[in-house]
């Protein structure tokens, strides 16, 4: 049963509009939210996290909004750059052990 | 600077070979991860340890084995390689706190033929 999913396989966007990535989990438990962010024939790199005593989380162009009743969280990227065409993948943890549960992923193109 | 590092980057091996993909960190992290990438599934754990000498199995176990002799390195050996295990493989690492973050490596891309 996937914790974690992220029910967008793909996303396409124009250049400096603003890109949402969504994400649900099922596991009420969580304490913390990631998002990191995968180029092609590299290893994911670490973008932004969220505690779930927040509801926002702002770091430059990039916000992760946190909806716990809902259990969902959102990826606002705003304006939207040429760069940021890569993989985002959401992950989920908690206090009681060091693992990352994973979505999927979705592949965000960002279009000149 | 400290860093997470994978050897092979590329390995193309037969079915039934033994197969070893190394993995080192310098950030002297207590955890490291296992992970297999495969298009729709995302990031599976594979196998993962908390410490020197201790190992735990992940979701995709079966197959793999690890040793964790010392806080640097967390080898992944296929025992017996099949085609179903044609993949990239990624190593991470992370230390308590900070939400839990990890730090990747760069990959091994595996073929098995």
């Amino acid at each position: 049963d996937q914790q974690v999913k992220q029910n967008s396989p793909s996303l396409s966007v124009q250049e400096g509009r603003i890109s949402i990535l969504n994400c649900d989990y099922t596991n009420s438990m969580f304490d913390y939210f990631l998002w990191y962010k995968k180029y092609p024939a590299e290893g994911p790199t670490f973008l932004i996290s969220i505690s779930s005593i927040k509801d926002k989380n702002e770091d430059g162009r990039f916000t992760v909004f946190l909806n716990k009743s809902a259990k969902h969280l959102s990826l606002h990227i705003v304006p939207s750059q040429p760069g940021d065409s890569a993989v985002y993948f959401c992950a989920a943890s908690s206090d009681s052990n060091y693992q990352l549960i994973w979505g999927a992923g979705t592949k965000l193109i960002i279009k000149p | 600077d400290a860093e997470i590092t994978q050897s092979p980057r590329h390995k193309i091996t037969e079915t039934g070979r033994q197969v070893t993909l190394a993995c080192h960190q310098t950030w002297n992290h207590n955890n490291m991860f296992w992970y297999r990438q495969d298009l729709g599934h995302g990031l599976r754990l594979i196998h993962y340890s908390y410490g020197v000498q201790d190992t735990n199995k992940g979701e995709v176990s079966d197959g793999y084995s690890v040793s964790r002799s010392n806080t640097e390195d967390l080898p992944l050996t296929l025992e017996s390689a099949a085609s179903s295990q044609t993949s990239v493989y990624f190593c991470a690492s992370s230390n308590s706190g900070r939400y839990n973050e990890q730090f990747f490596g760069p990959g091994t891309r595996l073929t098995v033929l």
